[in-house]
């Protein structure tokens, strides 16, 4: 199975700071990478879908990029409401994996 | 309206087996795959595998082989995931998820919507 590592675990940032959340897989993925918010007590969120492409309603700072093994999810200007769980996801050959999620807090 | 609706918190023994449901409303049901999710407390998201309401046919991730049964019934548009010898690291928010790619295309882990989650407890 193709296993995904996503740092950092955590994050503390401040409102207006630009956030960087990375991925990487254990083996090519091509472009099948997800990107989820999940809100305490909520179920998960797709904001980024095929590595690059903004689900409609998805305000547009945030942002997704990469190909083969490294992904990197971007918040250009954090707002508050952005507190949130950040997790990666892959799909290839049938089969999904998640990354661990990022935590992301308010400094 | 696009919605899943998934059925109440149970609370099993160990080596008990839990079987929770999904109905899905505002959309042709067998149409788009279902998978399930779930998310042990304090924990990351786990994928469990998927079904194919319009065969029928499921796909599971290695970890759960042999103890998951994914079903559905079309005639009433709902979607459930059997869980058998359950331990207490089963203990978990079990969601269910369409993907937004449609059947017979391979899915493509495009998560929408979400059910509201099932609490399931395993504890002697």
């Amino acid at each position: 199975d193709i296993q995904m590592t996503q740092s950092p675990s955590s994050l503390s940032a401040s409102v207006g700071d630009r956030v960087t959340i990375t991925c990487q897989a254990s083996q090519d993925i091509s472009n099948y990478l997800n990107w989820y918010q999940q809100k305490p007590g909520k179920a998960p969120k797709l904001l980024i879908y095929d590595a690059s492409n903004l689900e409609t309603g998805v305000p547009s700072r945030f942002s997704g990029s990469g190909s083969g093994t490294d992904f990197t999810f971007t918040i250009s200007s954090l707002q508050p409401e952005d507190i949130a769980t950040y997790y990666c996801q892959q799909y290839d050959n049938l089969l999904i994996t998640f990354g661990q999620g990022t935590r992301l807090e308010i400094k | 309206q696009v919605q899943l609706v998934q059925s109440g918190a149970e609370v099993k023994k160990p080596g008990a087996s839990v079987k929770v449901s999904c109905k899905a409303s505002g959309y042709t049901f067998t149409g788009y795959y279902m998978h399930w999710v779930r998310q042990a407390p304090g924990q990351g998201l786990e994928w469990m595998g998927w079904i194919n309401p319009n065969s029928g046919g499921t796909n599971y991730a290695q970890k759960f082989q042999g103890r998951v049964t994914m079903t559905r019934d079309t005639s009433i548009s709902t979607a459930y995931m059997e869980l058998s010898r359950l331990r207490s690291d089963d203990t978990a928010v079990y969601y269910c998820a369409r993907d937004l790619n449609l059947v017979p295309a391979a899915p493509r882990g495009w998560f929408d919507p979400w059910g509201q989650g099932t609490l399931v407890t395993v504890s002697s």
